[in-house]
């Protein structure tokens, strides 16, 4: 049973356009991050987030922890090239030290 | 610093032939975990550490055995590999766990199980 749902597994647009991906999950979690991983590399951490409802912000990238740490999203304005690759969340639980679990990851493409 | 480091970084099995695969890090980490990534299912979580001498089941245990005699290596083993154990296989470290550290990974190791 997959804890993380991702949503969409997919995703193709063209530079300039925004985007939203989705973190879903009928458990709570402690934490929630982020990550981009491009190929032939390791995943690369982007953002932790910690609290219900925080919002996050890395340049164009905006985190969002849904109010009851079940769920969050990333929304990316004015996608780059740059931006290519695989996202992945991952939930932690302050109780369950040393283990995290991953969602199957949104694989995104921007065209030039 | 290195970070972490894996070897090798790609590796060619005979079903039933046995390996180590090896993780290294140089950050003084205290939690070391080895995952696996197959197309479209993301990481699980295969085996990982909280400390020197200790180890523990993750998500996908089975054919596996690990040991962290070092703090600075992980070690990852296949007694009889398998063709369901070709991956792409991730080592990672964080400095402590409460599912909110960062994880810090390696470049992968590319096996391929014939």
């Amino acid at each position: 049973t997959q804890l993380l749902e991702q949503s969409p597994q997919f995703l193709s647009i063209q530079e300039g356009e925004n985007l939203t991906v989705y973190c879903n999950s009928s458990s709570v979690f402690s934490s929630l991050q982020w990550y981009r991983q491009e190929p032939g590399e390791g995943p690369v951490l982007l953002v932790t987030v910690v609290t219900g409802g925080e919002v996050k912000k890395l340049k164009r990238l905006t985190f969002q922890f849904g109010d009851a740490r079940k769920d969050s999203s990333l929304h990316i304005t004015a996608a780059q090239p740059g931006d290519t690759g695989l996202y992945l969340c991952a939930g932690g639980w302050r109780t369950n030290a040393g283990k995290s679990t991953f969602g199957d990851g949104t694989t995104l493409t921007v065209k030039p | 610093n290195a970070g972490v480091t894996q070897t090798p970084k790609f590796r060619v099995l005979k079903t039933g032939q046995s390996m180590t695969l090896l993780c290294a890090q140089d950050m003084n980490h205290e939690y070391m975990y080895w995952y696996r990534q197959d197309p479209g299912m993301g990481l699980r979580l295969i085996h990982y550490s909280v400390g020197e001498g200790t180890t523990a089941k993750g998500e996908v245990p089975d054919g596996y055995n690990v040991s962290r005699l070092k703090k600075q290596n992980f070690l990852l083993g296949l007694e009889s590999a398998a063709p369901s154990q070709t991956s792409v296989y991730f080592c990672a470290s964080s400095l402590a766990s409460y599912g909110t550290d960062t994880q810090y990974f390696g470049p992968g190791t590319r096996l391929t199980v014939l």
